[in-house]
């Protein structure tokens, strides 16, 4: 059984830039969740997708975009990158037999400079 | 929306001794409470949940309680190892047919000194 894996591990953007952050699902799950993660504090949610769909949002603005594709996998899409987008971006897989559990990867270090 | 606190922040006890984190949650209808480990570096490790039709849940050497008349959920260490050093995380989610957001409460630091 295949973990949740996540691309690329660190990322330096300048502020305005645009980045996408990339997301595989374990085996088995069909349900994509992302949160962000600033430094000492829990993870916040962004949004979830479920079969390809938007499926839940937290409180972020719209320049934070999601994208889930048939085999289940899924992008995180910032645009204008601001200071504060700086943090720990993961994504949580679900669904199948796992029911309620979201199993996390091990997260993409974004730096906006 | 939910709200989820948790406490305490720091936590250092001397290896074999038990640790204890509690966290409260606002949201009644929350009925799903996994406990997340995370190492630095990595990201959180799901080690134990509880569901609100339970309360309380063992596996080995960790423990989840839950009052609902109380909203409060706690978990227990017992035997604490070097290993067992990381930051905790509990989180509430409203988990009816489908994979519902997890709002998480603000850590605790753990330390196990040997």
């Amino acid at each position: 059984e295949t973990g949740v894996t996540q691309s690329p591990t660190h990322l330096i953007k300048t502020r305005g830039q645009q980045v996408t952050l990339r997301c595989s699902s374990q085996s088995g799950h069909n349900t994509v969740s992302w949160y962000q993660q600033a430094l000492g504090q829990g993870p916040q949610f962004i949004f979830q997708y479920y079969r390809e769909e938007e499926n839940g949002r937290g409180n972020f603005p719209p320049r934070f975009s999601g994208l889930q594709f048939p085999n289940y996998s899924s992008e995180l899409n910032v645009n204008a990158l601001e200071l504060d987008d700086s943090a720990l971006y993961l994504c949580a897989s679900s669904g199948g037999t796992s029911y309620n559990e979201q199993f996390f990867g091990p997260g993409t270090r974004l730096t906006v400079l | 929306g939910e709200n989820v606190e948790q406490h305490p922040s720091t936590l250092s006890v001397q290896e074999g001794d038990s640790a204890v984190i509690k966290c409260t949650y606002s949201d009644s209808a929350s009925n799903y409470f996994p406990w997340y480990k995370q190492e630095l570096g990595k990201g959180p490790q799901l080690i134990i949940d509880i569901r609100s039709n339970v309360g309380e849940k063992k596996d080995q050497r960790i423990a989840v309680t839950l009052n609902k008349t109380a909203k409060h959920f706690s978990l227990h260490i017992t035997e604490t190892q070097p290993e067992d050093s990381a930051v905790y995380f509990c989180a509430a989610s409203k988990a009816n047919f489908g994979n519902e957001k997890l709002t998480f409460g603000t850590g605790t630091r753990l330390t196990i000194i040997p």
